[in-house]
């Protein structure tokens, strides 16, 4: 079981667009939903996305996720301090089991 | 507000057994699949295994294959897991979540419970 593909850092200004990318394959994210989560210091991972794009009620529409054949992207637009943190794709694969993305972490310059 | 309690964690020998759970509260436990989900201090998330609303079918990551046991008491509304052989590298937080089908839908968390495995 190998973990889904993330670069292990973004960073950007106040108000800048910060994409962060997950690459996997044909049995994981070419084939099932892929989710994105946030985590802050010190605290329980949060589901920021789901079913490739679907943001939780309560998740900032600043958050926004697309997903096309074996690769998925999150984007955050008008970033703010707040937003900086952890984040992890996942998704199931289809050998019965979940991967995590190795995370990326974003910093607000 | 659901809520996931986690406990069960400590400090644990090498090749010695702990039993985690996960309390539920303020959801239908028994519609619930189930995950654990561990992080290792400093590092990324790891999936470890789930179960089903009925507890039918298991699934486990490879790491933990034949070591660790997931199971749910839908009556005491409580997920468990039973780690047995601990090794060094199973040191990591570790968190319960709900299941939103057999996807990476993880919905509600628990705070996390730190298990030490060392000598």
């Amino acid at each position: 079981q190998s973990v889904l593909t993330q670069p292990p850092s973004a960073s950007g200004t106040p108000g800048q667009r910060v994409t962060i990318s997950c690459s996997g394959s044909s049995a994981n994210i070419g084939s099932n939903d892929v989710c994105w989560y946030q985590q802050l210091p010190g605290t329980a991972p949060k589901l920021l996305i789901h079913r490739n794009n679907q943001r939780p009620s309560g998740v900032p529409d600043r958050f926004s996720g697309s997903k096309s054949g074996t690769s998925a992207s999150l984007a955050i637009s008008g970033l703010r301090s707040e937003d900086e943190a952890d984040y992890y794709c996942a998704a199931w694969d289809d050998s019965l089991s979940v991967l995590f993305g190795g995370g990326t972490k974003v910093t607000v310059l | 507000q659901v809520q996931l309690v986690e406990s069960g964690g400590g400090v644990v020998q090498p090749g010695r057994s702990l039993r985690l759970s996960c309390a539920a509260s303020r959801l239908t436990f028994r519609n619930y699949g189930m995950h654990w989900v561990r992080q290792a201090p400093g590092k990324g998330l790891e999936w470890v295994a789930v179960i089903s609303y009925d507890g039918s079918d298991k699934y486990y990551a490879d790491s933990v294959k034949g070591r660790f046991t997931i199971s749910k008491d839908n009556s005491k509304n409580t997920l468990y897991l039973q780690m047995n052989s601990l090794r060094p590298e199973d040191t990591a937080v570790y968190y319960c979540t709900t299941a939103g089908g057999w996807n990476a839908h993880f919905e509600y968390w628990g705070q996390g419970t730190l298990v030490t495995v060392s000598s």
